[in-house]
C-alpha cells in the first residue's frame, strides 16, 4: 500500500547541516515535495522535485532523490533556529483525483 | 493575492454531533482538498473537489462529505462525530487545470481545529 517513512526527530547545533531522511512505496509518483509546518500553523511548501531528476539545489536547501532506493533527503545548510519546525515528506499520486501522500514528520530543533 | 482562509479556527463538540468546516480558496486556484491531521502525524488525504464535484476520495467514511460552490469555495461536513475525529482539519487549494495536474502544489491554510468530546 501506500507509505511514506520518514525518522521522527532530529537535533542539531545552530549553524551545522541538517539532513531529514524520507522512503517513499510508490514509483510512480511524479512530484516529491518537502512541506514544513510550525507550531500552529498550516503547511508550507518548502521544495518539490520531479520523479525525473536526482537533485534540486534551492538557495540552503539541496534535495536527493535515490529513485532505485525510493529515497529522497533534504539537506538544510548552516541551520538556523527559525529551522525548528515539522518536516514532511510527501508523494503525489494521480489515481482518482491528485492525492497527496504525506510521511509522519520530521521534528528539527536547532540548539543554540 | 488572498491565500487559503477556513473557518472556524477552533471548535468543540461533542460525540455525535454534526460539523460544518468552511474553505476560501487562493484566488484563481479551482481545485480544493481537505486532510486531516491527527495531533503527532502527518496530514490523511479525505477528498478533492473540482469543478464542484468530488474528483478523489481517500478511504474515510461516508459521514464525511463535502461541498464546493461556484466561486471555488468549499465546506467539509462530517455526521456523527467519533472521538477519533478530533483532529486539525487543513484545507489546500490548487491552480489545477482540468485532469492534467502541474507541479501540484498544494496552498494550506492553517486549518481548523476540532475537539471532540
Amino acid at each position: 500500500g501506500e507509505d511514506v517513512e520518514q525518522s521522527l526527530f532530529l537535533s542539531v547545533r545552530e549553524g551545522d547541516s541538517s539532513v531529514i531522511n524520507c522512503t517513499y512505496t510508490d514509483s510512480s509518483s511524479t512530484y516529491l515535495y518537502w512541506y514544513k509546518q510550525e507550531p500552529g500553523a498550516g503547511l508550507q511548501l518548502l521544495t518539490y522535485i520531479f520523479s525525473n531528476m536526482d537533485m534540486k539545489q534551492d538557495q540552503r536547501l539541496t534535495v536527493l532523490l535515490n529513485k532505485k532506493d525510493k529515497h529522497l533527503s533534504l539537506r538544510i545548510a548552516d541551520t538556523q533556529t527559525g529551522d525548528s519546525a515539522i518536516y514532511f515528506c510527501a508523494e503525489s499520486m494521480w489515481d482518482y483525483g491528485q492525492n497527496f501522500v504525506f510521511g509522519p514528520g520530521t521534528r528539527l530543533s536547532v540548539l543554540p | 493575492e488572498t491565500g487559503v482562509t477556513q473557518s472556524p479556527t477552533h471548535l468543540i463538540k461533542t460525540r455525535g454531533q454534526q460539523v460544518t468546516l468552511r474553505c476560501s480558496s487562493q484566488s484563481g486556484h479551482n481545485t480544493v482538498s481537505w486532510y486531516q491531521q491527527a495531533l503527532g502525524q502527518g496530514p490523511q488525504f479525505i477528498f478533492q473537489y473540482y469543478r464542484e464535484e468530488e474528483n478523489g476520495r481517500g478511504n474515510f467514511p461516508p459521514r464525511f462529505s463535502g461541498l464546493q460552490f461556484p466561486n471555488y469555495s468549499s465546506e467539509l461536513n462530517v455526521n456523527a462525530l467519533e472521538l477519533d475525529d478530533s483532529a486539525l482539519y487543513l484545507c489546500a487549494s490548487s491552480p489545477l487545470a482540468g485532469d492534467h495536474p502541474n507541479t501540484g502544489e498544494l496552498f494550506f491554510g492553517e486549518g481548523s481545529r476540532l475537539t471532540v468530546l
